[in-house]
């Protein structure tokens, strides 16, 4: 069975710290996918990044920054010099291939970023 | 372009009145996704179209719930004698063809039962 596991319920730091919201996933299938979702407080889904599970490569992108480690089912996502804009709720997905395409979410981790 | 559009974005009904929910994909997309998110469940798949044709309903609560897909486009999703604990927000989904395609999902129609 698929599983998705955000421990952290909550974040709160000063802007420009970094930080990391961990994603744990379980998954019985060899081939899925991982994915990270902002949700804003106006609400919508926001989709952030996809990941395979034969690319274990690191992603940057600007501040956003992903590290996939298969050893430990991680998929940690952190974001450098945070800015208030990064206040958000950020869920952590998997999409198992066989899984009939849906996505399974993590709880969240509601992110605020203080002045 | 345009992106998953729901409507209305906001319901508030009597408890066991039916309501209908809309979900215009976009455009091109042939996968549609159902979710649901509330406070003590989180995001929920509720059911999965591919075309006009829903592959996986496991989702869906109760047999009170049903969708339908028709022109491989437009999506409603019905509820029947609506329960208190049917209020949440539903989020509908679309992506290019199906798995391991990114979903993109629309604002979402925040349903509230009295």
């Amino acid at each position: 069975a698929q599983k998705v596991t955000q421990a952290q319920t909550e974040i709160s730091v000063v802007e420009k710290e970094d930080v990391t919201l961990d994603c744990v996933y379980e998954t019985r299938d060899t081939t899925y996918y991982l994915f990270w979702y902002k949700q804003p407080p106006s609400g919508e889904l926001v989709f952030l990044i996809r990941r395979n599970s034969f690319d274990e490569q690191n992603e940057i992108s600007g501040r956003y920054s992903w590290n996939f480690q298969k050893s430990t089912s991680s998929f940690n996502f952190t974001i450098t010099a945070s800015q208030v804009v990064d206040s958000a709720v950020y869920f952590c997905a998997l999409s198992e291939k066989g899984g009939s395409e849906k996505l399974v979410f993590g709880k969240g981790t509601k992110l605020t970023v203080n002045p | 372009g345009a992106g998953v559009s729901q409507s209305p974005s906001n319901k508030v009904t009597e408890k066991g009145k039916d309501v209908e929910l809309r979900c215009d994909p976009i455009s091109g997309h042939t996968a549609l996704y159902w979710y649901r998110q509330s406070l003590g469940q989180g995001l929920e798949f509720l059911i999965y179209f591919q075309g006009n044709s829903a592959p996986d309903k496991s989702g869906l609560p109760s047999d009170r719930f049903s969708a339908e897909r028709t022109g491989g486009s437009v999506s409603t999703l019905t509820i029947q004698r609506t329960q208190q604990e049917d209020s949440a927000v539903y989020l509908c989904a679309s992506s290019l063809v199906a798995w391991a395609e990114t979903q993109y999902f629309g604002p979402g129609t925040r349903l509230l039962v009295l």
